[in-house]
Order: structure tokens, then C-alpha cells, then sequence
């Protein structure tokens, strides 16, 4: 059991637009900076988005993400059969004193 | 670039130990924090642990805590993962990231990570 809750799955067509959401509390997401990775089948996680919303040198702006309250979320708009991959998002718990990650979120390219 | 590269990995006994190694390259592996994550088979990422810079601020995760010590030798460029008591619940692949850290007061802690290795699987098995 995560201490982050996402959805197992989403999926959308080529081209459209798509967001994960990723669920925690006051400890967690409600008090620290959140990050995304990216895991393509077979390789090791890429950092996404840093600090809630900022963007790696060279992660396109197709990438977006946003924090509300105790809750973030991941945007990807113009899919791309490239994309399909598990997303994970992660932060610090304060209360755990640990680093929490999310279940991670199948993303289908329909 | 940025070069993280794990070793150590292998088949241990259920109350065995493995010494995982993370060889850097390509950034100035004194000034940064590091950390080991692990992925059980078909599962999701689990935070392993945590060092500073000069390894005075540790953090464990609760299921590795008493049998699992992280350190690092900074003229080596090297972290490592020392795995005593090692169950099947372990067996996992073991990453080692780069970590970037907040500060606040005294405190300190991961923000996020930035870089990863590829990875070394480790399988506790009889």
C-alpha cells in the first residue's frame, strides 16, 4: 500500500491530452515539493517535473504539472506512442521521514 | 554526463548479505546527496535510503532499518549499500539516484531525484 495514491491506469488516444492524479495528506504532498518520473518498459525512472511544476533541461512543455492542497497532477498533451510508460510521483513525508513515491500509473496510447 | 553505474547484485540466501557499489562519473559526486531506491518485480518504487554529502545525515526506510547501511567514500566517487539480513521481501532491482535536497532550519531531506543508474537486481532466494 503506496503512501501516494494514483490510478493504476489511464489511457487516451494519439494526440490527445492526459492527466494523473496523485493523492496524499498533509505530511506529504500538503508540505513538500513533488516530483514526477517516467519509467519506459525496461529501463531505469527519468525525472519528469521537479519542484510541483518545473521542468528538466530537456523535457519537452507537452509535460505540465500542477499541486493543490494534498493533492498533484501530471498533464501530457500531443500523446505519442513514445509516451507509454509508468508514472510515478513522488515526495518527502515528513511525518515517515522518508521519501514517499506513488503506486505508479500505467499510461496506454490507444 | 551524469553517470551513475551499480554493481554488486546476485542470488543471496534468505539471512545472507550483499554489499551493493554505485560508481559515479560526470558531475562532482562530493557536493551532491545520494540514494538508493528499489523495485521489487512487477511493482512500483520503494525509497531505499539516504545520505548527505558527507554521509552525517542518513535516513532509512522503516523495512530496511537495522539491517541495511548506506555510506560513501567521496575520493572514490562511489556510494554504497551494505544488505544484512537480507529476506525475500528484498529481492528487488536496486537503483542508485542522484539526489537533489531541501533545507529548512537544521533540517535536510531528498526533494527530488534527478539522475538514476540502470540498476542491479538483487534475489534473495533458498
Amino acid at each position: 500500500q503506496s503512501v501516494l495514491t494514483q490510478p493504476p491506469s489511464v489511457s487516451a488516444a494519439p494526440g490527445q491530452k492526459v492527466t494523473i492524479s496523485c493523492s496524499g495528506s498533509s505530511s506529504n504532498i500538503g508540505n513538500n515539493y513533488v516530483s514526477w518520473y517516467r519509467q519506459l518498459p525496461g529501463t531505469a525512472p527519468k525525472l519528469l517535473i521537479y519542484d510541483n511544476n518545473k521542468r528538466p533541461s530537456g523535457i519537452p512543455d507537452r509535460f505540465s504539472a500542477s499541486k493543490s492542497g494534498t493533492s498533484a497532477t501530471l498533464g501530457i498533451t500531443g500523446l505519442q506512442t513514445g509516451d507509454e510508460a509508468d508514472y510515478y510521483c513522488g515526495t518527502w513525508d515528513s511525518s515517515l521521514s522518508a521519501a514517499v513515491f506513488g503506486g505508479g500509473t500505467k499510461l496506454t496510447v490507444l | 554526463q551524469v553517470q551513475l553505474v551499480e554493481s554488486g547484485g546476485g542470488l543471496a540466501k534468505p539471512g545472507g548479505s550483499l554489499r551493493l557499489s554505485c560508481a559515479a562519473s560526470g558531475f562532482t559526486f562530493s557536493d551532491y546527496y545520494m540514494s538508493w531506491i528499489r523495485q521489487a518485480p512487477g511493482k512500483g518504487l520503494e525509497w531505499v535510503s539516504y545520505s548527505s554529502t558527507s554521509g552525517t545525515t542518513i535516513y532509512y526506510a522503516d523495512s530496511v532499518k537495522g539491517r541495511f547501511t548506506i555510506s560513501r567514500d567521496n575520493a572514490k566517487n562511489s556510494l554504497y549499500l551494505q544488505m544484512n539480513s537480507l529476506r525475500a521481501e528484498d529481492t528487488a532491482v536496486y537503483y542508485c539516484a542522484r539526489a537533489l535536497a531541501k533545507r529548512w532550519l537544521q533540517k535536510e531531506w531528498p526533494n527530488y531525484f534527478d539522475y538514476w543508474g540502470q540498476g542491479t537486481l538483487v534475489t534473495v532466494s533458498s
